[in-house]
Formats: C-alpha cells, structure tokens, sequence
C-alpha cells in the first residue's frame, strides 16, 4: 500500500488561509468517508484534528476544517496563527481493510 | 483521562525479537480498536497494525505482514506487538494508538508518547 501523496512544505502569514491536499485512489481517499488529519509538534505525539474528512474533535478550534472532492481530500486552516506551526499528517481507510498515512507536510508560519 | 503508556523498546541486533507492551486506561479497553504506529527518525508516520476489541481480528500493513503479531489481553488492559525478524528499516518511535470506534476505519482519537527500538549490529 502506497503512502497518500501530500505537499511536502506549505507556508502561510498569520491571519491567511492554507490548505493542504491529501491524494490517493478510488481504493481508500476516494472510496471511503474515513479520511482523518493529524497535527504533530516536534518531539509531540501526533494530535487528531479531523476525522471522518469533516468532523472536528471537541477543543479543536474552528479554524480547523476538512473536505473532499473525488480521490483528494483537503485540511483548511484558516487565520493562521504562530501554534499551528506543525507537520501534518491525513490518514485514510483502505479497501484491503488496512490504513494507510500520507507523507507528511510541514507548515511554516512566516 | 485516557492514557496510554508503551513500553518494551530498545537496542536489538538484526533477525532478533523484542515485546512492546501499552497499558491503557480511562476507557473501556475491550470497546475499542486498538493500534500500533510508528515514525522513523526523521520521517513520517506509518501504520503498523491495528485489533478489534475482542482480539478476534487483526490487522497489518505489507511492511510487517508476517514478522510482527499484535494481540491483547483485556483483562489487563494492556496492548503488545511482537516483533521478530527484526530489521534496520523497523528502527522506530512506537506509538500505540486508540481507534475512535469499534471498528479500524475511524481514526486515532488518543496516543501514547511512544517507545523507542532501535535495530543495529
């Protein structure tokens, strides 16, 4: 099983908006509403922020949202702010029964 | 408070074996799909296995098909992960991880901080 292809670095100013793409095929993004994001700070264990491609986490802020369109499934964060520095992680659910992560993006705060 | 606490990691030689442990508490442990993931020094994460509630059914990735047993004891509350044949490419941070439902599909709503094994000659 291929890892998702993600970004590996996007960037943003405090306040703007990014987004980070999550892509794989019909046999895991594309099949299955079982899409999850992950927030991780160096030397942290991994933090979920969304889950079922959309749904937020009680104490995840709303800034936070998550979408998908066809085998590509999207993390917005909108309002950027210093803390959401961090890499990034989706997740998805296979057709094998097995799951599968992305590769990872780091996003930089400027 | 749910917490996870992994245990059992270190130093081992190439072909050897080692029994990583996660004791879980704060939830019904025997409700919940339970999973071990693991990052790589410098690199992303990977997930390695995961079991459903009763034991009865398990999960891997291709990279450790074969090599690697998960099980559970619910009794104790405790997740393991047997390793054998161990490789170069298994040297990782460990973390045993809790599935948001009963089943695999969900996601990981809680993590533990991990154990470390490392595999060199």
């Amino acid at each position: 099983q291929s890892a998702l292809t993600q970004p590996a670095s996007v960037s943003g100013s405090p306040g703007q908006s990014i987004t980070i793409s999550c892509t794989g095929t019909s046999s895991d993004v594309g099949g299955y509403n079982y899409v999850s994001w992950y927030q991780q700070h160096p030397g942290k264990a991994p933090k979920l922020m969304i889950y079922e491609v959309s749904n937020r986490p009680s104490g995840v802020p709303n800034r936070f949202s998550g979408s998908k369109s066809g085998n590509t499934a999207s993390l917005t964060i909108s309002g950027l702010q210093a803390e959401d520095e961090a890499d990034y992680y989706c997740l998805s659910y296979t057709s094998s029964s097995t799951l599968v992560f992305g590769g990872g993006t780091k996003l930089t705060v400027l | 408070e749910v917490q996870l606490l992994e245990s059992g990691g270190g130093w081992v030689q190439p072909g050897g074996s080692l029994r990583l442990s996660c004791a879980a508490s704060g939830f019904t442990f025997s409700s919940f799909v339970m999973n071990w993931v693991r990052q790589a020094p410098g690199k992303g994460l990977e997930w390695v296995s995961g079991i459903s509630g009763s034991g009865g059914s398990t999960y891997y990735g291709d990279s450790v098909k074969g090599r690697f047993t998960i099980s559970r004891d619910n009794s104790k509350n405790t997740l393991y992960l047997q390793m054998n044949s161990l490789r170069a490419e298994d040297t990782a941070l460990y973390y045993c991880a809790k599935s948001l439902t009963t089943r695999l599909r969900g996601g990981f709503g809680y993590w533990g901080q991990g154990t470390l094994v490392s595999v060199s000659s």
